[in-house]
């Protein structure tokens, strides 16, 4: 079954740091980009970064570029987003999400796989 | 590049045609591949996004053929054509063009009337 799972959602203060990851199985992973989206509650969606297979190209969303850092680990088939000086607006169920097009060598992509996601909270 | 959906909500009666919008700020359009770089989501309360349609029009495998996805260049549709109740969600365009931030609209809630 193709999966993905994400952890490290926790509260955090203003200026914090956190960092999620995402595990996947059921698929080859190096053969796909990968991308984080999140969701503030009761609000749409967000696309935050992605990156590609070899992490080759990477891209953030402008609200959490120089702060977000997205990483991949092919051997161990995760994903990670490093998250600092983080904001009372970061606050939000993070979505770790795979493209759809194999290969991976391209970050624009349509999602076909989602994880259920974790929640991040900033807050003092 | 900004991605506007119309209506913001919408209810449709049973077996009915629901029509969904969206208008991007440029053309998503890539002449060379043919290709409009746009993709529809379906969510439902406490489950995250499902793909049903990428490049504007190709139903994602396993969708069912009352959803339909059409538009070239700047204006796209999603269209179910005979809503059942199954179908409550909120919906969402993303585009993903050419270089990020790859944008969604502020989504679509279909309702049972």
């Amino acid at each position: 079954e193709v999966q993905l799972v994400e952890s490290g959602g926790n509260l955090v203060q203003p200026g914090g740091s956190l960092r999620l990851s995402c595990a996947a199985s059921g698929f080859t992973f190096d053969d796909y980009a990968m991308h984080w989206v999140r969701q503030a509650p009761g609000k749409g969606l967000e696309w935050v970064s992605g990156i590609s297979w070899n992490s080759g190209s990477i891209g953030y969303a402008d609200s959490v570029k120089g702060r977000f850092t997205i990483t991949r680990d092919n051997a161990k088939n995760s994903l990670y987003l490093q998250m600092n000086s983080l904001r009372a607006e970061d606050t939000a169920l993070y979505y770790c999400a795979k493209g759809i097009t194999f290969g991976g060598v391209i970050i624009n992509d349509a999602f076909d796989i989602w994880g259920q996601g974790t929640l991040v909270t900033v807050s003092s | 590049i900004v991605m506007t959906q119309s209506p913001d909500s919408l209810a449709v009666s049973l077996g009915e045609r629901a029509t969904i919008n969206c208008k991007s700020s440029q053309s998503l359009l890539y002449r060379s591949h043919n290709k409009n770089y746009l993709a529809w989501y379906q969510q439902k309360p406490g489950h995250p996004p499902k793909l049903l349609i990428y490049w504007a029009s190709t139903r994602e495998s396993g969708v069912p053929d009352r959803f339909s996805g059409s538009g070239s260049g700047t204006d796209f549709t999603l269209t179910i054509s005979s809503l059942q109740a199954e179908d409550v969600a909120v919906y969402y365009c993303q585009q993903y063009y050419g270089t990020p931030p790859y944008t969604f609209g502020q989504g679509t809630k279909l309702e049972i009337k």
